[in-house]
């Protein structure tokens, strides 16, 4: 089957730097992406690995090992604008795009 | 606005009961994707189109069915509705069959009572 791992929750202080991991176990791999969810509101697509290596995108950074099976999602200079729930998604075989549950990030002042 | 449209946004029904969503790609866009994401949950996907044809299929009930029409909207059938169908209802589209990339309309909650 096809399953995608990150930590449930994650709190950090404005200004700082977090960074959000995610495991996937899937049949194939197409490429790892990112996608953010404030409360009530619709996903919104962040970044995009599909080579091993950093991808940088303004504050956002996401980086991406394919032999580890392995990515995370880099913040950096923690804004209280970017709490919000975090899913990495990897299309696996078949063409399913997959979802993990979602790292909801927690940012204090 | 995302570019994606869907109807309605809100949506209580009782349980028995049968509803359809329907999405409006963004406009160049050929796939259309279907989510649902129960209470702080993940999104579970359901099924994909791309122009016009069923391209991959999530763990989608029986009770679901899906279709796209020729100009690209799509519709979500959902019957014989339960409890635990109370959900967020995404659609996203795609310019082609990429993995990436996704825009997502503002969903249809769907609350069964």
């Amino acid at each position: 089957g096809q399953s995608l791992e990150q930590p449930s929750e994650v709190t950090a202080v404005e200004g700082a730097i977090v960074q959000i991991n995610c495991t996937y176990q899937t049949s194939g791999f197409y490429g790892l992406s990112w996608y953010q969810q404030h409360d009530g509101g619709a996903p919104t697509f962040l970044s995009y690995n599909a080579l091993d290596g950093l991808e940088e995108t303004g504050r956002f950074s996401s980086f991406l090992s394919r032999s580890d099976s392995y990515g995370y999602l880099l913040l950096q200079e923690l804004q209280m604008k970017d709490s919000a729930s975090y899913f990495c998604a990897v299309r696996g075989g078949g063409f399913k795009t997959i979802f993990g549950a979602g790292t909801r990030l927690f940012v204090k002042a | 606005d995302s570019g994606v449209t869907q109807t309605p946004k809100h949506l209580i029904t009782a349980t028995g009961q049968r509803v359809t969503l329907r999405c409006s790609p963004r406009s160049g866009d050929l796939s259309v994707y279907w989510y649902q994401q129960s209470l702080d949950q993940g999104l579970q996907f359901l099924i994909q189109y791309y122009n016009g044809e069923e391209r991959a299929k999530g763990n989608i009930l029986e009770r679901f069915s899906a279709q796209q029409f020729p100009d690209l909207h799509s519709e979500l059938n959902l019957s014989s509705l339960e409890l635990g169908d109370s959900a967020l209802y995404f659609c996203a589209s795609s310019v082609a069959t990429q993995d990436y990339g996704y825009t997502f309309g503002s969903g249809t909650r769907l609350t069964v009572v």
